[in-house]
């Protein structure tokens, strides 16, 4: 089984600073996802990376996929409030990639 | 374009008692995957369903089975009920055409948050 570790798992910062999540594996992956849980609710996915060396851009967030494809991170500029939330990153396993495997999850809290 | 639903949202049981879970995905998705979400484990594959079969099973005992029907809608069993059974029983559907754009990208339900007692 292909694992993925996260770090760190909690994080609480002030409204305006930078952070940055990182999810590491040993194994490669065709593609890794990042979800955003809230309380209550299930992840919602925030984007899929699929090139090694890839960035992409949401708005305040930077996702990276690492060259040889066992890693990732994300990167939040300016954090708000509405930040808040459990990130998760996955990545497909299985015969045909039909399951994800998720990392343990980054609690991050945002204080105003 | 409504979400993926999950009912009932919140259950509680016995230990021994046997509870049925719902699924109904996204309208056009054909695959419906099940998680179990804890705060020891996180989330872990429990299995996939793709036009009424079982794709893919994780590592989870026999109690914990599953079925999808022809509109795929699914539904997921756990027999026998244990304490560490409490949990938030996750639906996650997406549209299962192997090597299409998003192919592995899920959209999950709010869940189901079973507490055993």
């Amino acid at each position: 089984t292909q694992l993925l570790e996260q770090s760190p798992q909690f994080l609480s910062i002030q409204e305006g600073e930078n952070l940055t999540v990182y999810c590491n594996s040993s194994s490669v992956f065709s593609s890794l996802q990042w979800y955003r849980q809230e309380p209550g609710e299930g992840p919602v996915l925030l984007v899929t990376v699929v090139t090694g060396g890839e960035v992409k851009k949401l708005k305040r967030l930077t996702f990276q996929f690492g060259d040889a494809r066992k890693d990732s991170s994300l990167h939040i500029t300016a954090a708000q409030p509405g930040d808040t939330g459990l990130y998760l990153c996955a990545g497909p396993e299985g015969w045909g990639a039909q399951k994800l495997v998720f990392g343990q999850g980054t609690r991050l809290t945002i204080n105003p | 374009k409504a979400g993926v639903t999950q009912t009932p949202r919140y259950l509680i049981k016995t230990r021994g008692q046997q509870v049925t879970l719902s699924c109904s995905p996204i309208s056009g998705h054909r695959s419906v995957s099940w998680y179990q979400q804890t705060p020891g484990q996180g989330l872990q594959f429990l299995f996939e369903y793709f036009s009424e079969t079982q794709r893919n099973k994780g590592n989870f005992p026999g109690r914990f089975s599953g079925r999808q029907f022809s509109n795929s809608r699914s539904e997921m069993n756990v027999s026998t009920l244990e304490l560490g059974d409490s949990a938030l029983y996750l639906c996650a559907s997406r549209r299962g055409l192997a090597g299409g754009p998003g192919y592995n990208e899920q959209f999950f339900g709010p869940g189901t948050r079973l507490t055993v007692l």
